[in-house]
């Protein structure tokens, strides 16, 4: 089955650098990237994903990129703020019509941006 | 809409107790799912449902059962609670098909088992 593998589990910037979190995946199969930001006490919440079709997908300051031949993918968050500090999942699937999407998690990334 | 809602929030059992754990959804979603969160661990799928009346298991499903009755619910049952089940429980529905994947997740239930 899948397996994801998430670098770094802590990550520390200051306001207004970039920070990078970076995820492999396994199974070939897997066509859906999608990744989601985690509030303390709260439920985790999609910010961005992509596709095996595509090989970048940018939203206003967070960027994904996806490798496909070697399997890895990206989140790139530029002029980080304070509000950005919050736990980061990836997760990879295979995406099939009538079957759900079975995500397989990162470990997790806990982003701290200091002011 | 209210979205996916989870009862309880905080719940602490004793080895070998029973309880279900509930989650509920008003979007009209075909798909739902279970994930405990562990430190360190990420999400792991627990069990999983793609409607009513069909279940499967995901990663982690031993000591866990599920059923599915309705679109709306989608309950966990613990049969016998084990320490090791000391986790926050998430519970997730999205639509189905190809054209939008997101899974909108509950606030969670931390559980303790002593």
């Amino acid at each position: 089955g899948e397996n994801v593998e998430q670098h770094p589990s802590t990550l520390s910037v200051q306001e207004g650098d970039s920070a990078v979190i970076k995820c492999t995946y396994s199974d070939s199969a897997s066509n859906y990237f999608p990744w989601y930001k985690q509030e303390l006490g709260k439920g985790p919440q999609l910010i961005i994903d992509i596709r095996s079709n595509v090989g970048e997908k940018k939203d206003q300051r967070i960027a994904v990129t996806l490798n496909k031949t070697a399997k890895h993918f990206s989140l790139h968050i530029t002029e980080t703020q304070p509000e950005d500090s919050a736990v980061y999942f990836c997760a990879a699937t295979p995406m099939i019509y009538n079957q759900g999407g079975k995500l397989i998690f990162g470990q997790g990334t806990e982003l701290s941006v200091k002011p | 809409n209210a979205g996916v809602t989870q009862t309880p929030k905080f719940q602490v059992l004793k080895t070998g107790q029973s309880m279900t754990l509930q989650c509920a959804q008003d979007m009209n979603h075909e798909y739902m799912s279970w994930y405990r969160q562990d430190p360190g661990m990420g999400l792991r799928l627990i069990h999983y449902s793609v409607g009513a009346g069909i279940t499967d298991q995901g990663e982690v499903p031993n000591g866990y059962n599920v059923s599915r009755s309705t679109t709306e619910d989608f309950p966990l049952r613990l049969l016998s609670a084990a320490p090791s089940q000391t986790s926050v429980y998430f519970c997730a529905s999205s639509r189905m098909g190809l054209v939008d994947y997101e899974q909108y997740f509950g606030p969670g239930t931390r559980l303790t088992v002593t």
